[in-house]
């Protein structure tokens, strides 16, 4: 079965610092790896996803995320953090079917 | 509408009473889920539809909680003789259904509170 573990349930940074959210997942056999964001009282929105092609994904909002197969991880960044991108993050992972299974989530405060 | 619509977005219940939420995905897509949210839990998993297919049933936490998808569109998520512990979002999402890596478009959820 597969899983995520996001390692920090919140991250704190400074506006204009980089942005850095932690993702690393167990399957068996290759994954699909997704981001969403959850503004607050909002349903979850894609951020970008990775299915096996560029191991670099540009998303929206100026986002990021690398799959490294040898590091079992899919790392979220964003060079210059704005406060509107105070949210909540999940990672999710999926192989052979369409149901995703989320971790945790980590959620981000920035500050001015 | 364009987007995965749920009803209502809030519901307070008294504890004991059966509750239905529902969605209506996205046109055109083929598949469905249900997932519930609640302080400190992530997303559960709890039921997902797939086109004609018999449902995927695996996350629904005991037989007090049900759903079904009438034509293939609109779903309704049932939790009878509700408890404390049920208070949480309930998401609906839909794709298309074409396999893994499918985009799955989320609705706002619906606030359950059981008092």
């Amino acid at each position: 079965a597969q899983s995520v573990t996001q390692l920090g349930s919140h991250v704190s940074v400074s506006e204009g610092a980089l942005v850095l959210l932690r993702c690393n997942y167990s399957s068996s056999v290759p994954p699909y790896l997704f981001w969403y964001v959850q503004y607050p009282n909002q349903g979850l929105q894609l951020l970008l996803k990775y299915t096996s092609a560029a191991t670099l994904v540009k998303g929206i909002n100026g986002f990021e995320a690398e799959f490294k197969k040898s590091e079992t991880s899919f790392h979220l960044t964003k060079p210059s953090a704005h406060m509107s991108d105070a949210a909540e993050y999940f990672c999710a992972v999926t192989t052979n079917t369409d149901k995703l299974i989320f971790g945790t989530g980590t959620r981000l405060q920035v500050f001015p | 509408g364009a987007g995965v619509s749920q009803s209502p977005s809030n519901k307070v219940t008294e504890k004991g009473k059966d509750v239905e939420l529902r969605c209506d995905p996205i046109s055109g897509h083929t598949a469905l889920y249900w997932y519930r949210q609640s302080l400190g839990q992530g997303l559960e998993f709890l039921i997902y539809f797939q086109g004609n297919s018999a449902p995927d049933k695996s996350g629904l936490p005991s037989d007090r909680f049900s759903a079904e998808r009438t034509g293939g569109s609109v779903s309704t998520l049932t939790i009878q003789r509700t408890q404390q512990e049920d208070s949480a979002v309930y998401l609906c999402a839909s794709s298309l259904g074409q396999g893994a890596g499918n985009t799955i478009y989320f609705g706002e959820g619906s606030w359950l509170t059981v008092v």
